[in-house]
């Protein structure tokens, strides 16, 4: 969707349980988001990536969650341990260079935590 | 802190009937305002991009404005495919081309 590959679709886990989300912005651009949509509510950035490196991360919940970048393309997002409120879609976005402040999203990967 | 807020949260129209969204917004260092389209079980989908007051853009039976501090969607005779929830983000940030999305508003229009 839009350029952008997710996976998984679905995971279904316990609290406390580890998870983890891929993406892959297909053309390879630069810039790459993560956001997190709770039932209802509008994306919430978690963190932004400039190829490999970090650019904003201040909202990302870094005593349970981390994310990479490997080789400026492909993302991992990963949540370790996992809580009820951490139940939400997980999208992935994609910048390109020209047009840095146009979005393209994934189709989301949508995370229950029982 | 930037904040952005959308109205109404829901929208029922009968097919032809116009209308239209509001998005009013506080960011500091703007940089455009943005409309996405979502649909059930999909990512948000980009619609338009605003950059100063008084600019207007148009896309099938959509079309966004912009002032100093509010957005509109105009909706213009929808039809049931128009259904879906419209999010409006403005964009700036701390680390630059950043969107603060509103919660949205759920768009269903009836036959």
């Amino acid at each position: 969707e839009a350029g952008v590959a997710q996976s998984p679709r679905y995971k279904i886990i316990e609290k406390r349980q580890s998870v983890a989300f891929w993406c892959n912005p297909i053309s390879g651009h630069a810039t790459l988001y993560w956001y997190q949509q709770i039932l209802g509510q509008g994306p919430k950035l978690l963190i932004q990536f400039q190829n490999n490196g970090v650019v904003d991360d201040s909202q990302l919940p870094k005593d349970r969650f981390s994310a990479e970048r490997l080789k400026g393309v492909d993302s991992t997002l990963k949540i370790q341990p996992a809580k009820l409120e951490d139940s939400a879609v997980y999208l992935c976005a994609r910048a390109p260079r020209l047009a840095k402040n146009i979005q393209y999203f994934g189709a989301g990967t949508r995370l229950s935590v029982l | 802190e930037d904040q952005v807020t959308q109205s109404p949260e829901a929208l029922r129209l009968q097919e032809g009937e116009s209308s239209s969204l509001n998005c009013s917004y506080t960011v500091s260092g703007l940089r455009g305002l943005f409309w996405y389209r979502q649909d059930p079980g999909k990512g948000p989908e980009f619609l338009f991009t605003l950059y100063s007051a008084g600019e207007e853009k148009e896309k099938e039976r959509l079309k966004a404005t912009l002032t100093k501090k509010e957005s509109f969607l105009h909706i213009t005779a929808p039809k049931p495919e128009d259904s879906a929830t419209y999010l409006c983000a403005p964009g700036g940030g701390a680390g630059s081309y950043q969107l603060t999305f509103g919660k949205g508003t759920k768009l269903s229009v009836i036959p």
